[in-house]
């Protein structure tokens, strides 16, 4: 699976936009870019997930580097709800049912 | 809307004893993945079923098998419980496709003692 690599951790102010970012420079060309975070004692929840163009959706925004070499999830105005593990996952839509492999996250804050 | 349904939440084992956890994933979801996330760690892929078939196979334990049944449930086995097993253990399904969300249920706590 290839790899992504994001900050340990970010922080925001309440009301804030928020750019979370993240590498993922030995991407295919059939890796999906999935975003997923995990609030405190939840299981992971599903942000927002793109291929090529940039995406949104009633969460946040995804914008994908032209080369897809990054990507960058955009919290338009971080709640105090937003407090949570953010990560970035590459699934390959070939071969296998594409699992989700996380690795290191980032642990976004936000100070109201 | 039904979610993903893990049962039991919280379990207490004592060492080399076995645990069965359950998973009951979204009506018409025909993909099921496990995940162990240890205290601080980030959730480790474990195992996945498609249309009750193996898929894929990730840091699952020998001690530990899987199976999804036909009514697309599915169950985590560990036997002789370590210390180290002590873990919150997810459940994750999605519909058909790459292209599709997981949908995680909210764990199951398991303390081996």
């Amino acid at each position: 699976d290839a790899k992504t690599t994001q900050p340990n951790s970010m922080e925001s102010n309440e009301e804030e936009p928020v750019h979370l970012p993240c590498n993922h420079s030995t991407i295919s060309g059939t890796d999906y870019i999935h975003w997923y975070r995990q609030l405190p004692s939840q299981g992971p929840e599903y942000v927002i997930h793109g291929l090529t163009s940039n995406v949104n959706n009633r969460m946040a925004s995804l914008a994908i580097a032209e080369d897809r070499k990054s990507s960058t999830l955009i919290l338009h105005r971080a709640t105090l709800r937003d407090a949570a593990v953010y990560y970035c996952i590459l699934r390959d839509v070939e071969g296998s049912q594409g699992n989700l492999i996380f690795g290191k996250g980032t642990k976004l804050s936000v100070k109201p | 809307a039904a979610g993903v349904i893990q049962s039991p939440r919280h379990l207490i084992k004592e060492k080399r004893e076995t645990a069965t956890l359950k998973c009951y994933p979204i009506p018409r979801h025909d993909t099921v993945y496990w995940y162990q996330q240890g205290p601080g760690q980030d959730p480790q892929f474990l195992i996945s079923f498609y249309e009750k078939m193996q898929s894929d196979k990730g840091s699952i334990p020998d001690r530990f098998s899987a199976q999804q049944f036909s009514d697309y449930h599915s169950e985590l086995n560990m036997s002789s419980l370590e210390l180290g097993d002590s873990a919150l253990y997810f459940c994750a399904s999605s519909a058909d496709g790459i292209n599709t969300e997981a949908f995680f249920g909210q764990g199951t706590r398991l303390t081996v003692v």
